[in-house]
């Protein structure tokens, strides 16, 4: 079954940091763009950061640039978020998810998307 | 920033009736528009990308349509499973990538 999975969500407190992780299965995760989407507790979806396949082109919502790292590792499989100077703002579940057009990185739509891994910015 | 709209923000529909979800756009997108399904929770599902073509495994029920800054999706005979949250998302210029606020389908 094509799939990623996400991990690495918890419990921090104002001005900490996190790393959230992402694994892909199934699939050549290596000839695809990959994202982060959040989504705040009854909130709608928010774009967070894009990377290409071979992290080429990085982009980052204005939100979160400067404080958030996305990064891959092809050989491993794996899509990272480093998360510091974290805010109550950033608080929600992050979400996984690939382009569906391996041929453009440009093409960002998401076929795949994880589970999500809850983060919660709280005092 | 492209800004999308989506109306109604709830649309309440009987079984087998049709819906149809707008999606607005504040410039022009051409076709690199999509939809997404999100049920609570569970993770969005993509339904439409390239504002008409079905992703793998979507009901023929569900289509797409519009170009520029006007779109619909339409879901042809609503089914139980598709009482849900739709949300649209443009690609065309970005960043940032932007969705919709979403509309909610209802049981009527």
């Amino acid at each position: 079954e094509v799939k990623v999975v996400e991990s690495g969500g918890g419990l921090v407190k104002p001005g900490g940091s996190l790393r959230l992780s992402c694994v892909a299965s199934e699939f050549n995760f290596r000839t695809y763009s990959m994202a982060w989407v959040r989504q705040a507790p009854g909130k709608g979806l928010e774009w967070v950061s894009c990377i290409s396949a071979s992290s080429s082109y990085i982009y980052y919502a204005d939100s979160v640039k400067g404080r958030f790292t996305v990064s891959r590792d092809n050989a491993k499989n794996s899509l990272f978020l480093q998360m510091d100077s974290l805010t109550v703002e950033d608080t929600a579940v992050y979400y996984c998810s690939r382009s569906f057009d391996d041929s453009s990185w440009y093409r960002a739509a998401f076929d795949i998307w994880g589970q999500g891994t809850v983060v919660t910015v709280s005092s | 920033e492209i800004v999308l709209t989506q109306s109604p923000a709830n649309l309440s529909v009987s079984l087998g009736d049709r819906a149809t979800l707008s999606c607005r756009v504040s410039q022009s997108v051409s076709s690199n528009l999509a939809w997404y399904q999100q049920k609570p929770g569970q993770a969005p599902r993509l339904l439409i990308f390239d504002a008409t073509t079905r992703a793998t495994g979507i009901p023929a029920r569900f289509s797409g349509s519009g170009s520029g800054t006007e779109f619909t999706l339409t879901i042809s005979s609503l089914q139980s499973e598709d009482f849900a949250l739709y949300y649209c998302q443009q690609y065309n210029s970005w960043p940032p990538l932007t969705f919709g606020p979403g509309t909610t389908v209802n049981i009527k």
